[in-house]
Parts: C-alpha cells; sequence; structure tokens
C-alpha cells in the first residue's frame, strides 16, 4: 500500500537560515511526488513535483526537493526561509502504476519562520 | 482569477440534516476530485471523476454519500443525514486528464461542522 510519513509535527527555522521538511515515502512502483503548502483558511498550493530525472527538483517560492530513491526520501527544502514562508505542508504521493485518482498525503509538517 | 471554486466556504447543520458543496473546476481540466481534511491530518481522497464519470470512490465514501457531475463541468456532494464524525474540511481539487503525473490544484475547501 502507498503511504507517505513526514517525521516532523513542527519545523522551527530563524528568517534567513536554510529549512529543510522531511518526507519518506512507500510505494510498490516508480513514485510521482509532489509538495503542497497550505496557508489559513485556504486550499492547498502546488509547490513543487518529481517525475523522473534529475533528483533535484525546482519549484516556486524558491523552493526546491530533493528525491532519494535508495532512502524513499523527498525533503522539501529553501536556502533562505522567509518570514512568509510559515505555513503548513504536505507531502503526496502517488505510484505510477497505481489509482489514477487519488493523492495520499502526510500529515504535514508546520513551519514556523522566526524574525 | 479561473481557479477551483467551492461554495458554501462555512456550513453549520444539525446531526442527521442533509448538505451539499458545489466545487467548480478550473474550466479546462477534465477530471475533479474531493478529499476529506480533519484537523491535524493530510487530506484523504473521496472519490474522483474524468468528464461526467465517476471512476474511482474511496472506502471513506460511505453510502451516505453521493457525488455527482452532470454535464462534466461542476460537481456537487452530498451527505445525507450527517453525523458528527462528519465535520471536517471538504476539499475540490481538479486536474488536466491524462498522466498521473498531473498536479492537482485545489479549491479553498468547504468547512461543515456538525453540531
Amino acid at each position: 500500500a502507498q503511504s507517505v510519513a513526514q517525521p516532523e509535527d513542527q519545523v522551527n527555522v530563524a528568517e534567513g537560515n536554510p529549512l529543510t521538511v522531511k518526507c519518506t515515502y512507500s510505494v510498490s512502483g516508480n513514485p510521482y511526488l509532489f509538495w503542497y503548502v497550505q496557508y489559513p483558511n485556504r486550499g492547498l498550493q502546488f509547490l513543487l513535483k518529481y517525475i523522473t530525472g534529475d533528483n533535484l527538483v525546482k519549484g516556486s517560492y524558491g523552493f526546491e526537493a530533493e528525491f532519494n530513491k535508495s532512502q524513499t526520501s523527498f525533503h522539501l527544502k529553501k536556502p533562505s526561509a522567509l518570514v512568509s514562508d510559515s505555513a503548513l505542508y504536505f507531502c503526496a504521493v502517488r505510484d505510477e502504476g497505481g489509482s489514477q485518482g487519488n493523492l495520499i498525503f502526510g500529515k504535514g509538517t508546520k513551519l514556523s519562520v522566526k524574525p | 482569477d479561473t481557479g477551483v471554486s467551492q461554495d458554501p466556504r462555512h456550513k453549520i447543520t444539525k446531526r442527521g440534516q442533509n448538505v451539499t458543496f458545489r466545487c467548480d473546476p478550473i474550466s479546462e481540466h477534465n477530471r475533479l476530485y474531493w478529499y476529506r481534511q480533519t484537523l491535524g491530518q493530510g487530506p484523504e481522497f473521496l472519490t474522483y471523476f474524468q468528464n461526467e464519470a465517476q471512476l474511482e470512490k474511496s472506502r471513506l465514501l460511505s453510502d451516505r454519500f453521493s457525488a455527482e457531475r452532470p454535464k462534466g463541468s461542476f460537481s456537487t456532494l452530498e451527505i445525507q443525514r450527517t453525523e458528527q464524525g462528519d465535520s471536517a474540511m471538504y476539499l475540490c481539487a481538479s486536474s488536466l486528464e491524462g498522466l498521473p503525473h498531473r498536479e492537482q490544484y485545489f479549491g479553498p475547501g468547504t468547512r461543515l461542522t456538525v453540531t
């Protein structure tokens, strides 16, 4: 069965410091991996995705993510955090050979960036 | 802004009442998805449509839940005989048809409170 784990409920970072939000996954086939961000009272916004190819994926707002097949991880990173990055971040996976419909989401990680 | 819209944004109802939510996807998107999100959890897949055809339903979608997309445009999600456990955020998303690596675009959600 497909699953996603986000081991940290909350990540605290000082503004200007690099940030990492962790995600590990489990699928039976090749994964398609996604990161979404959710601001209060708003829907999820797509940040970036991994399909195949280069393990470092660049996305919106300066975010990037590194795919590591051997560690089954897809960690979200940003070189210099902004206070406005504070939000809830969700990792999601779909199995290449699995359901065409749904994404499997992690529980989310709350990112707090302090000035 | 031609993103995904949902109506209403908030709904308070008494246990046992029926409720209906509406979702308008991005106009050129063939696929439409419904998810449910409870506090502290990531979205959980309920069902999805390709055009007017409902192609997949989660086991979470009990027989009290029904979804339609009659003309392949907007969709409705109805919950009959609501229970307190139905209290959640109901999210709608849409995507272009085709490959499973297509990202989904989410609406702002409908927050349901069952008293």
